[in-house]
C-alpha cells in the first residue's frame, strides 16, 4: 500500500532553516511527482511547490521563490523540502502529497504532516 | 496566479440534507486540473474528486463534482454524520497550484 511518512516536528528560531523529509513506499517513486502543501494553525491549505521524482524538475509558488528548495533522493525514495530564513508566519503543518498521475496536479496520497514551529 | 473563491464559507445543514458547495476561479481552469478534498480536524486532506467530476477510489457516490471554465460545484446528495468537515477545491494550471479558502459543512 502507498505510504508517505514524514519526519517529526521541528522548533526553529526566526532566520533559521528547516528541512522536512517524506519517505515514500508502496509504489515506483520515480513515476510520480510530489508536492508540498502547508497549513498554518486554523487556516486553509497553501500549495508550496512540486518536484518531479523522475528528473528533479521543480515548480515553486511565487511567494516562496528564493526561500524554498525541493529535492528527492531516488535511492531511498525520499523527498525533501527545505525552507530558509524562517519567519513566525511560516509556523504551520507541512504535508507532502503524491500526484494521482504524473503531472496531474491533484493528490491521492498524503503524508501525516510535520508541524514546524518558528518562535524566538 | 489563479485565485479560487469558495462559497459559502460555512454551510449549516442536518444529516440527510443535500449540500452544494461552489468554487469560482479568477480565470478559466482546465477541468482536468480541478480537484476537491475533504479535511477533518487533525487529519491530512482526503481526495474526493479529480478532473472536476471523477470520484477518487473508495469515495461514496453521494459525492459528485461538476462544472467547467470558472465555475465548479461539489454536491453531497445526502449528508452522513461523517461528512461534516471542511472542503477545499484546488486547481493546477501554468505549473502552479492553488487552493480555495475552504467551506465548512457543520451540523445544524
Amino acid at each position: 500500500q502507498v505510504q508517505l511518512v514524514q519526519s517529526g516536528a521541528e522548533v526553529k528560531k526566526p532566520g533559521a532553516s528547516v528541512k522536512v523529509s517524506c519517505k515514500a513506499s508502496g509504489y515506483t517513486f520515480t513515476s510520480y511527482g510530489i508536492s508540498w502543501v502547508r497549513q498554518a494553525p486554523g487556516q486553509g491549505l497553501e500549495w508550496m511547490g512540486w518536484i518531479s521524482a523522475y528528473n528533479g524538475n521543480t515548480n515553486y509558488a511565487q511567494k516562496l521563490q528564493g526561500r524554498v528548495t525541493m529535492t528527492t533522493d531516488t535511492s531511498t525514495s525520499t523527498a525533501y523540502m527545505e525552507l530558509r530564513s524562517l519567519r513566525s508566519d511560516d509556523t504551520a503543518v507541512y504535508y507532502c502529497a503524491r500526484e494521482g498521475t504524473y503531472s496531474s496536479g491533484w493528490y491521492d496520497y498524503w503524508g501525516q504532516g510535520t508541524l514546524v514551529t518558528v518562535s524566538s | 496566479e489563479i485565485v479560487l473563491t469558495q462559497s459559502p464559507g460555512t454551510l449549516s445543514l442536518s444529516p440527510g440534507e443535500r449540500a452544494t458547495l461552489s468554487c469560482r476561479a479568477s480565470q478559466s481552469v482546465s477541468s482536468s486540473y480541478l480537484a476537491w478534498y475533504q479535511q477533518k480536524p487533525g487529519q491530512a486532506p482526503r481526495l474526493l474528486i479529480y478532473g472536476a467530476s471523477s470520484r477518487a477510489t473508495g469515495i461514496p457516490d453521494r459525492f459528485s463534482g461538476s462544472g467547467s471554465g470558472t465555475d465548479f460545484t461539489l454536491t453531497i446528495s445526502r449528508l452522513e454524520p461523517e461528512d461534516f468537515a471542511v472542503y477545499y477545491c484546488q486547481q493546477y494550471g501554468s505549473s502552479t497550484g492553488t487552493f480555495g479558502q475552504g467551506t465548512k459543512v457543520e451540523i445544524k
